[in-house]
């Protein structure tokens, strides 16, 4: 089955500064790549998801890249903030009739002020 | 406003007691799973469903079952609870195709097995 590496599991930058966390999957029939931002106490959330027909998409401060070749993926989050601070999990998911989303490990990405 | 309930926010049990984690949705998804969450481990996968009565096994589903029923709800069954079971529980719901796969979770239940 599927199986999704994520890295650096934490991650602690200074405010203003770029973080990057990277993860690599396993299956290379997946065809969508979500990341969620879980807050302490909270539920996952979805911030920004990828498709395989697509190489990076933005929103904003968020950035995701896709090397299909290489089956891994990036989150990139420019001028981090300190409400930036949170566990961030990666997933992999074939699509199709059951779409069954396989989550990396998570990082926990500090933000120091 | 998209909504996964799950029934209990913490739970006490003790060991070899059958539990149930009850998960509701109201946006008519036919995909729910449940989720483990460990602190180094990331979400696990125990179980998922992609319909009614329709079930598949997920990372780590030995030690537990599931029930759907109904579309709109999804039930986790710690047949004999055990120590190493003590865990956070996260239900989640999505479409199975389209643009919009989004999954939502629920805000968890903490069991704690004793």
């Amino acid at each position: 089955g599927e199986n999704v590496e994520q890295h650096p599991s934490t991650l602690s930058v200074q405010e203003g500064d770029s973080a990057v966390i990277k993860c690599t999957y396993s299956d290379s029939a997946s065809n969508y790549f979500p990341w969620y931002k879980q807050e302490l106490g909270k539920r996952p959330q979805l911030i920004i998801d990828i498709r395989s027909n697509v190489g990076e998409k933005k929103d904003q401060r968020i950035a995701v890249t896709l090397n299909k070749t290489a089956k891994h993926f990036s989150l990139h989050i420019t001028e981090t903030q300190p409400e930036d601070s949170a566990v961030y999990f990666c997933a992999a998911s074939k699509g199709g009739a059951t779409n069954k989303l396989i989550f990396g490990t998570g990082t926990l990405l500090a933000v120091q002020p | 406003d998209v909504k996964v309930t799950q029934s209990s926010r913490y739970l006490v049990k003790r060991t070899g007691e059958k539990v149930f984690l009850e998960c509701v949705q109201d946006m008519d998804h036919e995909n729910m799973f449940w989720y483990r969450q460990d602190p180094g481990l990331g979400l696990r996968l125990i179980y998922f469903s992609y319909d009614v009565k329709m079930k598949e096994k997920g990372d780590i589903p030995e030690g537990y079952s599931v029930s759907r029923e109904k579309k709109e709800r999804f039930s986790l069954i710690l047949e004999s609870a055990s120590t190493n079971q003590t865990s956070m529980y996260l239900c989640a719901s999505s479409l199975p195709r389209g643009t919009n796969t989004e999954a939502f979770f629920g805000q968890g239940t903490r069991l704690t097995v004793v």
